[in-house]
Order: C-alpha cells, then structure tokens, then sequence
C-alpha cells in the first residue's frame, strides 16, 4: 500500500480480555515503531523493530505488553488482561531505516477503549 | 488520535498571517528533529525536518530553525491557510538510539477566516 495501514481503527473490550493490534508497514521499510498517544501522557514511544528483532522494547509500560514482528513487513502488538488505563490511540510508524536519520511516516492508528 | 484533555497550548491566527510555533527540545545528544501535523482523529503526518548540523531548512510555506545552543526548534508558517488549522508537535531524535521519537506536547493552531 501507499501508506502505514492499522486495524482494526477502533477497538472496544471489556476490562480483562486480550487485544490484539495490526500494523502493516510501508513496502520496503525494515523500522517500524509502536507510539501510544494518551489523554494525559501525549505521545510516548513503546517498542520498535528492525528487521524481526526488537533492539528496544523500554517504553511497554508493563509485562502485559508484547509486540511481534514476522517476515519483516507486519507487526502486532498485544495487551494482554486489559486495563482501563490502557485506552489510548496506538500509533505505528515505519522508516526505511532505524540506523540513520530518516522519516517516520505514521498510520491512522488504532483507538481502544477499555470498558 | 490527538491530545485531546491535554492542556494544549494554543496558536489562534488569521487567515493569512504567519505562524510561529515553538518547541523546546530535551536531550542536547538529539541529531534529528522532526515536526508533525495532526488533524482530529488521523496519525501525525511529516511536515520538515532538520538535522542537527543545519540551523535553517526550508519547505513549501515551512521553515524550521533549531538553536541547539537553547535547545529549542520553531516551525514557521507562512501565510496561514485554515486547512493549516491542527495540532503541532516537534519530535527529537538520536539516529545511534535506533531514531525512537521523543515527542514535544504539542500546540494547537487555529487559522480564523
């Protein structure tokens, strides 16, 4: 596609459950980045990929966060057992690279909302 | 997605005029900086950027200046049109720490016909 894709848009759960979010990068792009954009907290940086591996995972803001990365092209980041605290609008950006200073083109991002 | 709750500052200006916005930075090891538009309910989309071996880049209507003296990056404006209206946010970086974006709190811009 022409740009960063993400799904679902919006994502509804009840407090507790499993979510799973989509990231489809720009063809070609090796980084991809995961950004949580909150009421209160701005933008914040969560993980990022180079390639399938994942250099840096210090802004998951707990051990209920995991994102993976297969094939080089298409992340999921996963929150597992939900928290209120965990609604916000996830953010996925790629670049051609994360070694050199290049452009971080965003998706639309997901919006989840924990009941 | 957007700030929204955040206490933003806000940027009113006519339809027009220019606009200035402000930005100051963190970390005096960032060699990359960014600036980023957000309109309601989309991602942030690139706007310009800089690095930090420059202290003037200009685009279409768009001109950033960064002082890496101060620590401190504006984005200029000009003639303000009100598909400009948005939410603005500067983003810093280090290409050695994997380009990790550190994002500025943003400023709301609303362009007055």
């Amino acid at each position: 596609g022409a740009g960063v894709s993400q799904s679902p848009s919006n994502k509804v759960t009840e407090k507790g459950k499993d979510v799973e979010l989509r990231c489809d990068p720009i063809s070609g792009h090796t980084a991809l980045y995961w950004y949580r954009q909150s009421l209160g907290q701005g933008l914040e940086f969560l993980i990022y990929f180079q390639g399938n591996s994942a250099p840096d995972k210090s802004g998951l803001p707990s051990d209920r966060f995991s994102a993976e990365r297969t094939g080089g092209s298409v992340s999921t980041l996963t929150i597992q057992r939900t928290q209120q605290e965990d609604s916000a609008v996830y953010l996925c950006a790629s670049s051609r690279t994360a070694i050199h200073q290049v452009t971080q083109y965003f998706g639309p991002g997901t919006r989840l909302l924990v009941l | 997605g957007e700030s929204v709750g955040l206490h933003l500052p806000t940027l009113s200006v006519q339809e027009g005029d220019n606009s200035i916005i402000n930005c100051a930075y963190s970390n005096s090891a960032s060699d990359y900086f960014i600036w980023y538009k957000q309109e309601s309910g989309k991602g942030p989309q690139f706007i310009i950027d800089i690095r930090s071996n420059m202290d003037k880049r200009q685009g279409q209507r768009v001109t950033v200046l960064l002082n890496k003296t101060v620590k401190h990056l504006s984005l200029q404006i000009a003639a303000t049109q009100p598909g400009d209206s948005a939410v603005y946010f500067c983003a810093e970086t280090l290409a050695a720490a994997g380009n990790k974006l550190t994002f500025g709190g943003g400023t709301r811009v609303l362009v007055k016909p």
